[in-house]
């Protein structure tokens, strides 16, 4: 079964601080990877794809780990509009979501 | 630019009813489509994809089944629903497959569906 591990959290975090989300996959034939996120009762968003050479978006940064099967987002000074849960997703044409971590920035 | 319509929004249906929901997409030809749902605290579970017209794949065998009856549209029907069908059903769209192609996926806004 392919299957994209996370954990769920919360993560309650402080405005201002670095959090750093993981994730592991089981699909050694993944072609593409991404971070979704999704705001409560909401659709989900594309936030960045992700590369084996590591990728860096504003305070967002994420990495690939073929060889483990590993995926990692980094948001640094956290702002409260980060609040909302991010999604590690794998795949090719057919993507296979993880259940999500669940973010919380807090005044 | 793309965008990808989903309608209705919300909807409060009774056990036995039958569904129609219907996805369009603007702005692209000849995408993937797709039909998830989001059940209260879960994830995305992958019900139909379809990578052309009358061209759908099944996922999870259910009372649920989809059609695409133009490039753009893709509408996912059930002629008895079950409360188990209640949730956050997404339609989401992709470029067409093959070397090279796009793999992310767009959403749409959603449909909540309650089963009463």
């Amino acid at each position: 079964r392919k299957e994209v591990e996370q954990d769920p959290g919360p993560f309650n975090v402080p405005e201002g601080a670095t959090v750093a989300f993981n994730c592991t996959y089981s699909n050694s034939a993944s072609q593409s990877f991404f971070w979704y996120r999704q705001d409560c009762r909401k659709e989900p968003k594309l936030l960045m794809s992700v590369y084996s050479s590591g990728n860096e978006d504003g305070r967002f940064t994420a990495q690939l780990n073929r060889a483990s099967q590993y995926i990692s987002l980094l948001i640094r000074d956290s702002k409260l509009s980060d609040s909302a849960t991010y999604l590690c997703v794998t795949g090719s044409y057919q993507l296979t979501f993880g259940k999500g971590t669940k973010l919380s920035v807090i005044p | 630019s793309q965008t990808i319509h989903q309608w209705p929004a919300t909807l409060v249906q009774p056990v036995g009813s039958p569904l129609s929901l219907e996805c369009t997409v603007e702005g692209t030809s000849n995408p993937n489509l797709y039909w998830y749902r989001q059940a209260a605290g879960r994830g995305l579970q992958l019900l139909f994809y379809s990578v052309g017209i009358g061209q759908i794949s099944s996922e999870v065998p259910q009372n649920l089944s989809a059609s695409r009856p133009q490039d753009r549209q893709f509408i996912l029907s059930s002629k008895k629903l079950l409360l188990s069908d209640s949730g956050f059903y997404l339609c989401a769209w992709s470029g067409p497959s093959g070397p090279g192609g796009s793999y992310e996926q767009y959403f749409g806004p959603g449909t909540r569906l309650t089963v009463t």
